[in-house]
């Protein structure tokens, strides 16, 4: 059974950092893209940002370029969001998201990570 | 910037059929952008209905099935449930890695 748990959400300040992660299990992580989408308190869903199965190739919304940065350890299994300069628009549940690489849909999710931005 | 247009919400009776549709506000909607659907209730992950226009994802009902309506993605429920009331999100993929989801429908079934 495909799992995705995310982790590491929690407070914090504006203008502070916080990192994601998001443990794979039941499936080959090493063969799948992964994402990250989050969703903002009452509101719909906004894609983040994605990574390659290898991690060689990263793309990020508008919304999060140059503060955000996706990574995976593929040893680990393991999906990340670093987040820097948050904002309090950046204050949402995260969740990650698996996708098949001959696909563009995003066919497993996780529970989520709320992310609170406040002083 | 690209917008992607979803009815705020609807409703539909027990039994009945509802199509919500997925526009795009600069260009119409073809399977080109590889349009999928996705339910969600609340405090709950979103799960996946429908890929590739109209493909099913693994265990969902045939009531569900998606298409392109004019200019727009569109995804059916025919013989609506009571539980099939939750918020329904359409995402199209723009290319370079990037998906923009709509706004989300409110479905209500009474």
């Amino acid at each position: 059974e495909v799992q995705l748990v995310e982790s590491g959400g929690g407070l914090v300040q504006p203008g502070g950092s916080l990192r994601l992660s998001c443990a794979a299990s039941g499936f080959t992580f090493s063969g799948y893209p992964m994402n990250w989408v989050r969703q903002a308190p009452g509101k719909g869903l906004e894609h983040v940002s994605t990574i390659s199965s290898n991690g060689d190739n990263t793309y990020y919304a508008n919304s999060v370029k140059g503060r955000f940065t996706i990574s995976r350890d593929n040893s680990k299994n393991t999906l990340y969001l670093q987040m820097n300069s948050l904002r309090g628009e950046d204050m949402a549940v995260y969740y990650c998201a698996r996708r098949v690489g001959s696909t563009y849909y995003f066919d497993n999710w996780g529970q989520g990570t709320l992310v609170t931005v406040s002083s | 910037q690209t917008v992607v247009t979803q009815e705020p919400s609807f409703s539909v009776s027990p039994g009945g059929t509802v199509t919500l549709t997925c526009g795009l506000s600069s260009d119409s909607v073809s399977t080109t952008y590889y349009p999928s659907w996705y339910r969600q209730t609340p405090g709950q992950a979103p799960r996946t209905l429908i890929y590739n226009t109209n493909t099913r994802s693994s265990g969902v009902p045939d009531r569900f099935s998606g298409s392109i309506v004019g200019n727009k993605a569109a995804l059916t429920i025919t013989g609506a449930q009571a539980d099939d009331e939750s918020d329904y999100y359409c995402v199209v993929y723009m290319g370079s890695g990037l998906w923009v989801f709509g706004g989300g429908t409110k479905l209500t079934v009474l």
